[in-house]
C-alpha cells in the first residue's frame, strides 16, 4: 500500500529532447506528490511538486502530469539539457503517517549533447 | 537563508558501534525528517520530528533513535551498527510539515 512505483529505471534522450519518467501508486491517503533531482554526492532537490486536485503543473521546462483515477503521474521534461542528467526520484506524502515521503526507485537520465 | 546542513560529511565505523549524525534545518523550519538511501535506491523514512517531539515513524528498529532540539536542529543515533546500515543518511526539513528540502547527507560505511 505504500509502494510508490517508478519507471523507466534509466533513460537516455538527445538534447533538446523530452525526457519522460512514469511513476504509480496505490495508496489513496497520498495527498501530495513531489519529484526530486538528485546528482551524485548530493542530496535530493526538490524540482516541483502537485497536488491531487490538479491534473498538470508546469515550472519552466518541468511539467507533473496527474491521473487520479488511474493512481498515475509523470514528468516531463522539455528541451532535455546535458545538465539536467541526474537521478530523479518521484514521492508521494501521506498525511496521515507523520508527513512521510515515500519515494520511488529512481530514474538515471543521461542527455547526450 | 541558510539551507540544511549535515555533519559529518563521511563516516567509517565497526558493526557493533554506535553512531550520532546531526543535522541543521533551514532558518525558519520547524520539522526535521531523517531518510536512508541505500546506494542505487531511494530513499526511506527513518522518522519525523515536529516542535521536538516524534511525529512519525518508518519501518526502522528501535536501535534508530533521533531527537530535536530547541532550535529545530537534530541527531540521529544508530545503536549496534550492522553492515546494512551503510548508506547515506539524508536530514530533510520543512515549516509546519509542508515541502521537505534536503541536506547534503553523511555517508555512513559500516565495515
Amino acid at each position: 500500500q505504500q509502494q510508490v512505483k517508478q519507471s523507466p529505471q534509466s533513460l537516455i534522450v538527445q538534447k533538446g529532447g523530452i525526457s519522460i519518467i512514469n511513476c504509480a501508486y496505490e495508496n489513496t491517503a497520498f495527498d501530495y506528490f513531489p519529484w526530486y533531482q538528485q546528482f551524485p554526492g548530493k542530496g535530493p532537490a526538490l524540482l516541483i511538486a502537485i497536488r491531487p486536485d490538479v491534473s498538470e503543473k508546469k515550472e519552466g521546462r518541468f511539467t507533473i502530469s496527474f491521473n487520479k483515477s488511474a493512481k498515475q503521474f509523470s514528468l516531463h521534461i522539455m528541451d532535455s539539457q546535458p545538465g539536467d542528467s541526474a537521478t530523479y526520484f518521484c514521492a508521494a506524502r501521506n498525511n496521515n503517517a507523520g508527513n512521510m515521503l515515500t519515494f520511488g526507485g529512481g530514474t538515471r537520465l543521461m542527455v547526450k549533447p | 537563508e541558510t539551507g540544511v546542513t549535515q555533519s559529518p560529511t563521511h563516516l567509517i565505523k565497526t558493526r557493533g558501534q554506535q553512531v550520532t549524525l546531526r543535522c541543521s534545518s533551514q532558518s525558519g523550519h520547524n520539522t526535521v525528517s531523517w531518510y536512508q538511501q541505500a546506494l542505487g535506491q531511494g530513499p526511506q523514512f527513518i522518522f519525523q520530528y515536529y516542535r521536538e517531539e516524534e511525529n512519525g515513524r518508518g519501518n526502522f528498529p528501535p536501535r534508530f533513535s533521533g531527537l530535536q532540539f530547541p532550535n529545530y536542529s537534530s541527531e540521529l543515533n544508530v545503536n549496534a551498527l550492522e553492515l546494512d546500515d551503510s548508506a547515506l543518511y539524508l536530514c530533510a526539513s520543512s515549516l509546519d510539515r509542508t515541502e521537505q528540502y534536503f541536506g547534503p547527507g553523511t555517508r555512513l560505511t559500516v565495515t
